[in-house]
């Protein structure tokens, strides 16, 4: 079947230390792939996308890798911080017609001041 | 600043009653997905409208859910009769997709409906 999968465990980590989350998916060749914060009780905030012809992107202190061969996106924070806290979903057009934007079921990251 | 915005925040209903929940998306989006978020399940893709039109509504069970778009401001979801099992989280997110052009999703911040 089908799946998008990210670490349901949640990811404690000190402050000031890269966090990475990673996603996997199976059975998809996806034309990009986009990644997400979650606050509780709010709606997902959109991050960065990534194409498959690239390799890397950066926003601030955030970089998310693509890797079509393996399958996979990896997603860093560096010098993480408190606010940093949140759940962290990623998301693939599966469909490559930008009609189906189908998220993993996200991984909860904790900061620890 | 823009925003997506949803109707009703919170419902509590009785089983067997109609819920309709509402979306307003930013303007000038031409694309309006309906997600249900639940613990178990994550983020589930219910329907999906581009430029008003329903182009997949795989996700939804379609014996009683129905979304439909009277207008390019606003997006309805509708479940008809209510079970306790769609007690969930209902987004909604607008986007801005032509051509290749993929664009980031804009989410409102929920309708969480309670079912008895």
């Amino acid at each position: 079947s089908q799946k998008i999968e990210q670490n349901s465990e949640a990811l404690n980590i000190q402050e000031g230390k890269t966090a990475t989350l990673t996603c996997n998916y199976t059975n998809y060749s996806p034309a990009y792939l986009q990644w997400y914060r979650q606050d509780p009780g709010r709606g997902p905030v959109f991050l960065l996308l990534i194409r498959e012809n690239e390799k890397e992107k950066r926003k601030e202190r955030l970089k998310v890798t693509f890797d079509t061969t393996l399958k996979q996106s990896l997603f860093h924070i560096t010098a993480s911080q408190p606010a940093d806290s949140a759940t962290y979903l990623c998301a693939l057009d599966i469909d490559n017609a930008g009609n189906m934007l189908t998220f993993g079921g996200g991984t909860r990251l904790m900061v620890k001041p | 600043d823009a925003r997506v915005t949803q109707t009703p925040r919170h419902k509590v209903t009785e089983m067997g009653q109609e819920v309709t929940m509402r979306c307003q998306p930013i303007l000038g989006h031409n694309t309006v997905f309906w997600y249900r978020q639940t613990m178990m399940q994550g983020l589930e893709l219910l329907a999906y409208f581009r430029n008003r039109a329903p182009l997949d509504d795989s996700g939804m069970p379609k014996d009683r859910f129905s979304a439909e778009m009277p207008d390019a401001t606003l997006a309805t979801l509708k479940i008809q009769p209510s079970e306790p099992r769609d007690s969930a989280v209902y987004f909604c997110a607008s986007g801005s997709r032509t051509g290749w052009n993929t664009g980031e999703l804009f989410f409102g911040e929920g309708s969480r409906l309670t079912v008895l």
